[in-house]
């Protein structure tokens, strides 16, 4: 039962270079969303999808592109990387709707991290 | 973008010792959530709130959505070494999807034996 993966846990960057974080899901969850976290910043959105096909712009969408070609997986680019995305970067997912019967098993469920440095 | 403002921001107890910690927030939610972060992992889930005035544990756990639907409290009883972490609340607007959601910017407990 992997729940929510990332790849890779670790990269490290250059100044323009371009990069993907993948993320794979297996809840059959309908959204799934991009997360970074900061020191003392919380979790902030990049971006988001809400189905196979579909992105929209979260709270710091710039400088990041996103696909959802499939439902299982969410993808996360970076097309120039400036030292400013040096972050952890966090996946989740979740079903569209919220049920109290479900003990929170379609509440946001996370991957374990993806840390970027951009040099 | 909003945040929750969440305290304490970091905590040293002693082992055994009781923790309260709360979310405060000037718009409402549907929804509170609250996560535990160990060091290099995700935040996990612990408690899910659904309804203004709810009580709910999950072990020594115990976290309440409140009246106002504007603050949420976490409790944590005789906390053990294990409590180590960051502690997240999160509130949604939404009884739906959670792009919307605001995560505070954490509780960081600390336990010495």
């Amino acid at each position: 039962n992997a729940g929510v993966t990332q790849t890779p846990k670790f990269r490290v960057l250059k100044t323009g270079q371009s990069m993907t974080l993948l993320c794979a899901q297996d809840m059959n969850h309908e959204y799934m969303y991009w997360y970074r976290q900061d020191p003392g910043m919380g979790l902030r959105l990049i971006h988001y999808s809400v189905g196979e096909g579909t992105t929209a712009k979260g709270e710091v969408p710039d400088g990041y592109n996103v696909s959802r070609l499939k439902k299982q997986n969410f993808l996360l680019g970076l097309e120039s990387a400036a030292p400013s995305q040096t972050s952890v970067y966090f996946c989740a997912s979740s079903y569209s709707f919220a049920s109290p019967q479900s003990s929170g098993a379609n509440v946001l469920t996370f991957g374990a991290g993806s840390r970027l440095t951009v040099l | 973008g909003q945040q929750l403002n969440q305290s304490p921001q970091s905590m040293f107890i002693q082992e055994g010792e009781d923790v309260s910690m709360n979310c405060t927030s000037s718009s409402i939610f549907n929804t509170w959530l609250w996560y535990k972060q160990d060091p290099g992992e995700g935040p996990v889930l612990l408690i899910a709130l659904y309804k203004a005035g709810e009580l709910t544990s999950n072990g020594r756990l115990t976290a309440q959505f409140g009246i106002t639907r504007k603050d949420s409290f976490l409790n944590i009883s005789a906390s053990i070494p294990s409590d180590v972490g960051i502690y997240f609340c999160a509130g949604n607007p939404y009884s739906g999807g959670y792009q919307k959601v605001t995560f505070g910017t954490g509780t960081k407990l600390q336990v010495i034996p």
